[in-house]
């Protein structure tokens, strides 16, 4: 009964490198949502995807970032030609249904450093 | 925009007292309030929620309570732990482009002292 697991836990990267952040959601879970909590900052909004559907992207950069939830396999957070202030931790959270009464659950996060 | 407002960055408690965490809002169509638990190195973890119909919400010794007319919310832990010690999100939904869409205050660290 594995939880929604991220990996790598620690990613670096030098910068104008490209950085791909996986998210296997829980068993059951077909809503998948992606956060960025920046140093001293909270938790801020990326995308929410559902199976080969971008649902809001909202809260992604106009530019370098994109992500996808593939019919088989994990969801990919995807930051080309990185630049120092990517450096982040990325949480991706699931969900059975998008009704909140139970909140997410959270993976443990990826930490980008860029160098 | 900062909808969901957290504006005590830190908190220290004794162990055995009461901690309240409290949380501010803007957003009047937010209809479900949320808290999370943050170690280090781990991802948040769901504490309790709120519906924006009731007015208090209790599990253990977690109890939630809101305010809607003064748009605030705030969390008590009694007694507070020394495992208690962690950062403590505040979180707000509401429909959005079809779906709940959830929206974090920046967090409040808080430190039990044993």
């Amino acid at each position: 009964n594995a939880g929604v697991m991220q990996n790598p836990r620690h990613l670096v990267r030098r910068r104008g490198q490209e950085a791909r952040l996986r998210c296997s959601p829980m068993k059951g879970h077909s809503h998948v949502y992606w956060y960025r909590q920046l140093p001293e900052e909270g938790l801020k909004f990326m995308v929410y995807l559902q199976k080969e559907n971008i649902i809001d992207e909202s809260g992604m950069p106009k530019e370098r970032f994109s992500a996808e939830f593939p019919k088989e396999g994990p969801s990919i957070l995807r930051i080309q030609q990185v630049v120092r202030g990517d450096s982040a931790a990325y949480f991706c959270a699931s969900s059975r249904r998008t009704g909140t009464n139970y909140g997410y659950t959270f993976g443990s996060g990826t930490r980008l450093t860029v160098v | 925009d900062q909808q969901v407002k957290q504006n005590s960055p830190s908190l220290s408690v004794q162990e055995g007292r009461i901690s309240i965490l409290n949380c501010d809002y803007t957003n009047s169509m937010f209809d479900y309030f949320l808290w999370y638990k943050k170690y280090p190195a781990e991802g948040p973890t769901f504490l309790i929620s709120i519906s924006s119909i009731k007015d208090k919400n209790e599990d253990g010794r977690f109890t939630v309570f809101l305010n809607k007319s003064a748009k605030h919310l705030s969390l008590h832990i009694v007694p507070s732990q020394p495992g208690d010690s962690a950062v403590y999100f505040c979180a707000a939904s509401a429909q959005s482009g079809g779906y709940q869409k959830v929206t974090f205050g920046i967090g409040t660290k808080l430190q039990v002292i044993p």
